[in-house]
């Protein structure tokens, strides 16, 4: 059973354009939503994280939006460049619990030059 | 200051054979996880450590067995692999506080034959 929903599996977008990544949980407990980013041969590394007493949390290129009604949130990547291609992961955690991520399945993004 | 060390990168076991994977963090970090990653299955929770001497199964424990060697080091062992354990294992460590960032290592590719 998949506590975190992840959508699309792949996606790939245009120099410049933007990419979107959707997630969604049904655990109202989870109160923190972190992005990893993973490289070919790497371990996955925190991009940006967002809590849900705000909804949109941005950090360069990078944006969070999150929707607590609709237990939904999802990354924007704007000006998407070819060094962004990667497999990027959305996580879900609660603090009342150990504290563990609850992990999507990851999408793999490629930006075309 | 290497952070999230693995050893080894790659190994290669016929069924049946036992090997532990090691993996070391130099951040003084009190929690420590294992994690198994699959094509469409994202990053899912084999065990964790909260702190030293202390360690709990996460989502798929079955066949691993772990150990808090000390505060710095967190082994996982498979006694008798089998082919549904080949996968790529990536050991996390995350610092006390509720929202600190979990590091990982840069895994270690399991191919059982």
């Amino acid at each position: 059973q998949q506590q975190v929903k992840q959508s699309p599996q792949s996606l790939i977008v245009q120099k410049g354009g933007i990419s979107i990544i959707n997630c969604a949980y049904e655990n109202t407990a989870f109160d923190y939503f972190p992005w990893y980013q993973q490289f070919p041969g790497k371990g996955p590394a925190l991009l940006i994280a967002i809590r849900p007493d705000v909804s949109e949390k941005k950090e360069g290129r990078f944006t969070i939006s999150f929707n607590k009604s609709a237990k939904q949130f999802s990354l924007h990547i704007m000006d998407s460049q070819p060094g962004d291609s990667a497999t990027y992961f959305c996580a879900a955690s609660s603090q009342t619990g150990a504290n563990n991520l609850f992990f999507g399945t990851g999408t793999r993004l490629t930006v075309i030059p | 200051n290497a952070g999230v060390t693995q050893t080894p990168k790659f190994q290669v076991l016929k069924t049946g054979q036992s090997m532990t994977l090691q993996c070391a963090q130099d951040m003084n970090h009190n929690s420590m996880y294992w994690y198994r990653q699959d094509p469409g299955m994202g990053l899912r929770l084999i065990y964790y450590s909260a702190s030293e001497g202390t360690t709990d199964k996460g989502e798929v424990p079955n066949g691993y067995n772990v150990s808090r060697l000390n505060k710095r080091e967190f082994s996982l062992r498979l006694e008798s692999a089998a082919p549904s354990q080949t996968s790529v294992y990536f050991c996390a460590s995350r610092g006390t506080g509720a929202r600190e960032t979990q590091y990982f290592g840069p895994g270690t590719r399991l191919l059982v034959l």
